[in-house]
């Protein structure tokens, strides 16, 4: 099993700052890398896939980068809507896909 | 517009049965795996499964093969995960979601929070 490593556990930015999130992965998984963002009581929303893929709707502020084992989820003005916890999935290892443990973005 | 739409909230004892669904609609069901992610209370994401409904083709995580049982009926749209005997420690929320682009998840059904408690 690719284990998923997030850091740090919780980032705590003010509003307007640049916020850079890590996930590395236990082996490589090319760029098959998904982060997602959930904010409590909802579901998890798919941000960037292919590791640098921003999804349909978001916005252009999310960016990330990296291949192999490290990579880098990097919002580059904080809103306020962004404060929620960041979760990182690889998907090279079929059928055995895996999540970080997540990064809980706060308000510093 | 691509929906998932999960089955509501359970409340159920230890050693009782369960199954839940996830319709989707606004796609080709049969096209598309649909994943199945446990959220226990207060922590992470966790892979369980996946389900190709074209053929009911199905993958378990080794966390959980053996635990669950995910299956599909194409003919309404709809994945199914269930348990045959829970425990305490199946309580937690459920998400399905679909499968795009080899392995990511694009769209999540709202979630089924499964309570076992005596």
């Amino acid at each position: 099993e690719i284990v998923m490593t997030q850091s740090p556990a919780t980032l705590s930015v003010s509003p307007g700052e640049r916020a850079t999130l890590s996930c590395r992965a236990s082996q490589s998984v090319s760029s098959n890398l998904a982060w997602y963002q959930q904010k409590p009581g909802q579901a998890p929303r798919l941000l960037i896939y292919g590791a640098s893929t921003r999804a349909t709707g978001i916005p252009a502020r999310f960016s990330g980068s990296g291949s192999g084992t490290e990579f880098t989820l990097t919002i580059s003005s904080l809103q306020s809507e962004d404060f929620a916890v960041y979760y990182c999935q690889q998907y090279n290892n079929w059928p055995l896909y895996t999540f970080g443990q997540g990064t809980k973005l706060e308000i510093k | 517009e691509v929906q998932l739409v999960q089955s509501g909230a359970e409340v159920k004892k230890p050693g009782e049965s369960l199954k839940i669904s996830c319709k989707g609609s606004g796609y080709s069901f049969t096209s598309y795996w649909i994943g199945w992610v446990r959220q226990m209370p207060g922590k992470g994401l966790e892979w369980m499964g996946i389900i190709y409904p074209g053929d009911s083709d199905t993958r378990y995580s080794p966390s959980f093969q053996g635990q669950v049982t995910i299956s599909a009926d194409k003919s309404i749209s709809t994945a199914y995960l269930q348990w045959s005997s829970l425990k305490a420690s199946d309580t937690a929320m459920y998400y399905c979601a679909r499968l795009y682009s080899s392995g990511c998840l694009d769209y999540w059904g709202q979630g089924t929070l499964v309570t076992v408690s005596s």
